[in-house]
């Protein structure tokens, strides 16, 4: 099993421009969650997908950041226009179990999306 | 208020002591209970899980106190390798909220 795949590891990119990070969740698990961290307030989570559809996007600071799922093996997340308090590290997740993410269930994360926005 | 509260150190102990991590939970309706730990610059990986009765995995204790709302985890003999930050995870339904971490380091 290889795990949750995140791409790219690194991001280096200028204010104002579009980011896009993708992820492969554990095959088989039908939930996904984006989770983003930075020192100041730690992990927080954007959103989360059960079955493909976004149960909750509550997390997700504002309108330039966007999310999809389209199929079971990829999800992506979007930042246009990306801004420097963006910058943090955007984990991928998938629940330990192929039930979805409930009561019980630890998750598996993928090694982060190290973004820097300048 | 976060819904999970730690002390975030650091904690500087030398090699072979016992220490100890709190953590505080806000919403009583609170599942699910775990330690997670992360290293210097890696993902947060699943150390163990909190049950009511208390854990033990090795050097590892953990305990839940309900009524407090209260967590912890009890490292005894450090190592070297403990160092790490260690992320106190409650469940409340779907998702895991996180404490910011409690930073460890085991000097020799």
């Amino acid at each position: 099993d290889a795990g949750v795949i995140q791409s790219p590891r690194h991001e280096v990119t200028e204010m104002g421009q579009e980011v896009t990070l993708r992820c492969k969740p554990i095959s088989g698990h039908n939930s996904l969650f984006w989770y983003r961290q930075t020192m100041m307030r730690g992990l927080e989570l954007l959103i989360y997908f059960n079955n493909n559809v976004p149960i909750d996007d509550s997390g997700m600071p504002e309108d330039r950041f966007s999310a999809k799922m389209p199929n079971a093996s990829f999800s992506t997340l979007k930042i246009q226009p990306s801004e420097p308090r963006d910058s943090a590290v955007y984990f991928c997740a998938s629940p330990t179990s192929t039930g979805g993410g409930s009561s019980g269930n630890t998750i598996y994360f993928g090694e982060g999306s190290w973004l820097t926005v300048v | 208020r976060k819904e999970v509260e730690q002390d975030p150190g650091p904690f500087n102990v030398p090699e072979g002591a016992t220490v100890a991590f709190n953590c505080t939970y806000s919403n009583s309706a609170s599942q699910s209970f775990f330690w997670y730990r992360q290293d210097c610059r890696k993902e947060p990986k699943l150390l163990m899980s909190v049950y009511s009765s208390g854990n033990e995995d090795g050097r590892f204790t953990a305990q839940l106190n309900r009524a407090s709302q209260y967590i912890s985890l009890l490292i005894r003999d450090s190592k070297l390798s403990d160092s790490a930050t260690y992320l106190c995870v409650v469940n409340s339904g779907y998702a895991l909220n996180f404490g910011k971490g409690t930073s460890l380091l085991v000097t020799p």
